[in-house]
């Protein structure tokens, strides 16, 4: 199985900053990569797909970059609509595979 | 607008059945693969099943396998999951996704306790 190794699993910034959220996958998944927002209590919301495209309606302060297995989110200009849970998902090959999760708090 | 509402949660006892069901509307049901994907509390994503357009392929996450069956009615737009021999570590959130090559709409999830 492919394993997703995602970080930091929590972290805390500011309103305004530049966070990333990074992905590393254990084996070669190409752009097959998607990454979500989960608010508390809701279900996942797509934000990115073939690792660096942004999904219909979501802000361009999303991006996603890819560097050989690793993979990246970044969020410019952090607002508090964006605190929740990030999560990658590498749809390469079954089984499917997540990573665990990074939950982002606005100070 | 998409649409896709779950029902069928709740309580049930180890080793007991279960049948989830998925109402879909607001898209050609039958032009897309779908999916289940689980969450336990507190914890991360996980892929249950997915079944094709059509209903001619299925694949399953090897813990599942042999115990859960997902199906679907396309002339319902309704998609399915049985889930027998239940497990306490069954327990989750079972979301419903639309599934083309990723999971581009979720619908809100129905709980599945599994305890005795």
């Amino acid at each position: 199985d492919i394993q997703m190794t995602q970080s930091p699993s929590s972290m805390s910034a500011s309103l305004g900053d530049t966070v990333t959220i990074t992905c590393l996958a254990s084996q070669d998944i190409g752009n097959y990569l998607s990454w979500y927002q989960q608010k508390p209590g809701k279900s996942p919301k797509l934000m990115i797909y073939g690792a660096t495209n942004l999904e219909d309606g979501v802000p361009s302060r999303f991006s996603g970059s890819r560097s050989g297995s690793d993979y990246s989110l970044t969020i410019n200009s952090l607002g508090y609509d964006d605190e929740g849970i990030y999560h990658c998902h590498q749809y390469y090959e079954y089984p499917l595979t997540f990573g665990s999760g990074t939950k982002l708090e606005i100070k | 607008e998409v649409q896709l509402v779950e029902s069928g949660g709740g309580l049930v006892q180890p080793g007991r059945s279960m049948k989830l069901s998925c109402a879909a509307s607001g898209f050609t049901f039958n032009n897309y693969d779908m999916a289940w994907v689980c969450q336990a509390p507190k914890k991360g994503l996980e892929w249950v099943a997915t079944i094709s357009y059509d209903g001619s392929s299925t694949y399953y996450r090897d813990s599942v396998k042999g115990r859960f069956t997902i199906s679907r009615d396309n002339a319902k737009s309704t998609l399915y999951l049985q889930m027998d021999s239940l497990r306490s570590e069954d327990t989750a959130t079972y979301y419903c996704a639309r599934h083309g090559w990723y999971f581009d709409f979720w619908g809100p999830g129905t709980m599945v306790t599994v305890s005795s």
